[in-house]
Parts: C-alpha cells; structure tokens; sequence
C-alpha cells in the first residue's frame, strides 16, 4: 500500500511568488491534515479536511494560504504571495475516519519550503 | 535535515542501554497522546499510543507512561539500538476520537553510539 506522498520534496521561491504544494494521501482515507513545522518552531496544525469538507481551519495562519481537496481525493495547499516566515517543512497526513479507539495518522515526508 | 539548527534537548546513549525520554503536555483536557519518531528526511512515524484512562501502555520495546497529575508523558525503550537514533515527538489529541488535531511538543533528539 501506498503511504502518503508529498510534492514537490523541496521548493526554493521568492518572497512574493506563489508556491502550491500537493499531497495525496493514502487510498481511502477520508481525513486529511496538514502541518507544518517553521524553523525553530513545533510542528504546528494547519487544517482538516473530511473528504472534501474543511473540518477545522483554525490553525491557518493568515488568507495568505489556501487549502483545498477537489474531489475528496488529493489536496493542495497554495502560499500566495509567499513570505519569508513561510519557510518550514509542510507535511501531510491522512486517516480514516474511525469510531474505533483511535484512528492513526499517517504522515508524509513533508515538503521544505524556503522563501529567499 | 529539517531538524539540523533546532536546539533540541539531546540523549546520548550506548547501544543496549535504556532510553527514557520526556514529555509535558499543556491541556489537561487532552484524552490521547501519541509518541511519534521522526528520521531525517522522514515525517513523523507513529510510535505507540495511550488514552487517559490508562496510565502505562507497552509495545514492542517501548513503553509509555502516562502522569495526568502533572500532566507528563514518557517514553522508555528498551535495549536501544543505533536504529532508534531520531527525533522524537510527543503529542496530544484535541480532536475528539476518530480524528487527528495532534498538538506536537518540541521533540527530543537520541542519538544512539554503537
């Protein structure tokens, strides 16, 4: 089975250009979560998403980002315009959507953003 | 690594010994916790897991002792191997049960010698 996959691994833009990053979470998962991590900083939640539904937003730091799942399938997460405090590691992960005790996430291997 | 610059607390420890690693945690409403390991290049790997209404849990080599008194989480592995070397992460689960709104802690990095 396929984990979750993250694209592009590294990207390397400029302060004011647009950066979109994709996940595609594991076959059949309904929740997807992104996270990042800044430098310096803990891994800090963005958002979730039930299949196409954003579950949670709340950790979206400002309208500079914007997160979408067409579909229910892959999502996107589109900086725009990108600043330098954006630079970090963003990472993926998908669940199902579970009544059991606990319903596992899985995590990409994240993709490195840096803003110059 | 994404980790390369952080100023995580480090444990250094020799190949067989026992690690024992830390953790508080913030919310005392928080019901499940989640010990992930994080290699360079790697997201977070899930380690093992704990409700609340336990207090010790045990998997293979590791264990993970919870203390809702003072709110504290720890991880113990056995006989550590050059292979545990990582960073490790607690966290906590404010998303209700079935989903994931995981609260990380800052990590703790081992590095195993052989």
């Amino acid at each position: 089975e396929a984990g979750v996959t993250q694209f592009p691994s590294h990207s390397v833009i400029e302060k004011g250009q647009t950066v979109t990053l994709r996940c595609d979470p594991i076959s059949g998962h309904d929740n997807l979560y992104w996270y990042r991590r800044v430098m310096g900083k803990e891994i800090k939640f963005l958002l979730h998403f039930v299949k196409e539904s954003k579950q949670d937003e709340s950790g979206m730091p400002n309208n500079r980002f914007l997160a979408e799942r067409t579909g229910g399938t892959y999502s996107t997460l589109k900086v725009q315009p990108a600043e330098l405090e954006d630079s970090g590691v963003y990472f993926c992960a998908s669940s199902h959507v579970g009544t059991a005790q606990r319903a596992e996430a899985f995590f990409g291997q994240g993709t490195r953003l840096t803003v110059v | 690594g994404e980790n390369v610059g952080l100023h995580l607390p480090t444990l250094s420890v020799q190949e067989g010994d026992n690690s024992i690693i830390n953790c508080a945690y913030s919310n005392s409403a928080s019901d499940y916790f989640i010990w992930y390991k994080q290699e360079s290049g790697k997201g977070p790997q899930f380690i093992i897991d704990i409700r609340s209404n336990m207090d010790k849990r045990q998997g293979q080599r590791v264990t993970v002792l919870l203390n809702k008194t003072v709110k504290h989480l720890s991880l113990q592995i056995a006989a550590t191997q050059p292979g545990d070397s990582a960073v490790y992460f607690c966290a906590e689960n404010t998303g209700g049960t079935g989903f994931q709104k995981l609260v990380f802690g800052t990590g703790t990095r081992l590095l195993v010698s052989p």
